[in-house]
């Protein structure tokens, strides 16, 4: 498959409340990137973590990496409704080139 | 900065006509640029790179001769869909790399909006 896996497919959360999605991918890979898509729109790029980093910090955004179990976690803290939207892992498949996962939509519920 | 357009947003076309979309980096000298399709409520697939100047690499199971890429300057690509049919409706999604230059992330892609098109 050309793709990695994540789950769960579907969140459905209160504002306020922590959204944690995960991911988990096949081969190696120098780094990963998580990317944000609101319904019908391009996607925007959320966070890259290297395969030497096991956690990176982007505001509300906290990115850890597995590389043993090949897997990585996105934390989103004290959600808003403005984070509904898609979201993606992408691993690298060559230089610049970039597969994505099969997302998940995380639904905050006012 | 790393702004990426594409044209047009949105397009109806009968069976059989031919559609042409294309991907502009509009702050940015894009050494590779991707194509993408995408389904309602799926991830993206990937359908090919092109790299300015030279012919774009499909991925397996993408017909070069119905998806016509063409990446004619460094801050233009285009997708051609070739006698569309109703199986060819879809989001096609272009993402530019600059490569390491001019300061940007070459390992980030920067995304167009987007464009949807219904083959009637």
């Amino acid at each position: 498959s050309q793709q990695g896996e994540e789950d769960p497919q579907a969140l459905s959360i209160q504002e306020g409340e922590n959204a944690t999605m995960n991911c988990s991918y096949k081969t190696s890979i120098n780094n990963l990137q998580w990317y944000r898509q609101n319904s019908g729109r391009g996607l925007v790029h959320l966070i890259l973590i290297r395969s030497n980093e096991r956690e990176k910090h982007s505001g509300r955004l906290r990115v850890t990496l597995d590389t043993s179990k090949k897997s990585s976690s996105l934390l989103i803290t004290a959600s808003r409704a403005a984070d509904t939207a898609s979201y993606f892992c992408a691993t690298e498949r060559g230089t610049y080139k970039y597969i994505f996962g099969t997302g998940t939509r995380l639904k905050v519920l006012a | 900065g790393a702004v990426v357009s594409q044209h047009p947003s949105w397009v109806i076309c009968k069976s059989g006509t031919s559609v042409k979309i294309e991907c502009r980096s509009l702050d940015f000298q894009a050494t590779t640029m991707f194509w993408y399709r995408q389904f309602p409520k799926q991830s993206l697939m990937l359908m090919a790179t092109s790299n300015e100047g030279s012919k774009a690499t499909y991925e397996q199971g993408v017909e070069k001769d119905k998806f016509l890429i063409n990446h004619a300057s460094l801050t233009l690509s285009t997708l051609t869909v070739t006698s569309a049919h109703p199986e060819d409706s879809s989001f096609y999604i272009c993402s530019a790399s600059s490569g390491g230059r001019e300061g940007i992330s070459e390992e980030t892609q920067y995304f167009g909006p987007g464009t949807r098109l219904l083959v009637l």
